[in-house]
């Protein structure tokens, strides 16, 4: 069974600040997502990574898919209250693209 | 399009009883995915759906469980004499393809008392 921990499981911060999100594996995945997920809704999707080493950004958070495609990380700069939510990361380890989620991160952003 | 639906949002019952839940993705996309996804926890995956035919069952899914895609359109998933340990959040999920983003729905809410 691949299992993809995220760290940390919860986080509380306030207005502007930074924070990164890591997800890890002891597998290897062809691509990776991470989704937001807000109370009561589905996840959306936020970024795939499918090259050991690419960098993503998508406004003020960036994406890092690890080398060996086994971990990655998010980061958010000046966090926002509109960030508060469910962090998922995803691994998809190809073939007909069941993706595993992993146990999630939430994030609460303060005014 | 309006994206992928769920129908109902929330189901309260109570032990013992039969549930149906029903998804329609959105148009054209042959693939469709049941997870399942308790509080605080990532969505686990159940089973999914090329067209009608149902390519993968996790062992999740107990003999309790069924899920059907009649015409490679909607789908439902039945769960049979629920047990309080099937209370959850159920989400669909399709997608135009393999390898493809998947699109979510808002999931149906299942509180077995």
């Amino acid at each position: 069974t691949q299992l993809l921990e995220q760290s940390p499981q919860f986080l509380s911060i306030q207005e502007g600040e930074n924070l990164t999100v890591y997800c890890n594996s002891s597998s290897v995945f062809s691509s990776l997502q991470w989704y937001r997920q807000e109370p009561g809704e589905g996840p959306v999707l936020l970024v795939t990574v499918v090259t050991g080493g690419e960098v993503k950004k998508l406004k003020r958070l960036t994406f890092q898919f690890g080398d060996a495609r086994k971990d990655s990380s998010l980061h958010i700069t000046a966090a926002q209250p509109g960030d508060t939510g469910l962090y998922l990361c995803a691994g998809d380890s190809g073939g007909y693209q069941k993706v595993t989620f992993g146990t999630g991160t939430k994030l609460q952003v303060i005014p | 399009d309006t994206g992928v639906s769920q129908d109902p949002r929330h189901k309260i019952t109570k032990r013992g009883q039969n549930v149906t839940f029903r998804c329609d993705p959105i148009s054209e996309h042959n693939r469709l995915y049941w997870y399942r996804q308790t509080l605080g926890q990532g969505p686990e995956f159940l089973t999914y759906f090329q067209n009608e035919a149902q390519l993968e069952k996790s062992r999740l899914l107990s003999d309790r469980f069924s899920a059907e895609r009649p015409k490679g359109s909607f789908s439902t998933l039945e769960i049979q004499r629920t047990e309080q340990g099937d209370s959850a959040m159920y989400l669909c999920a399709s997608s135009p393809g393999p390898r493809a983003e998947q699109f979510f729905g808002p999931g149906t809410r299942l509180t077995v008392l």
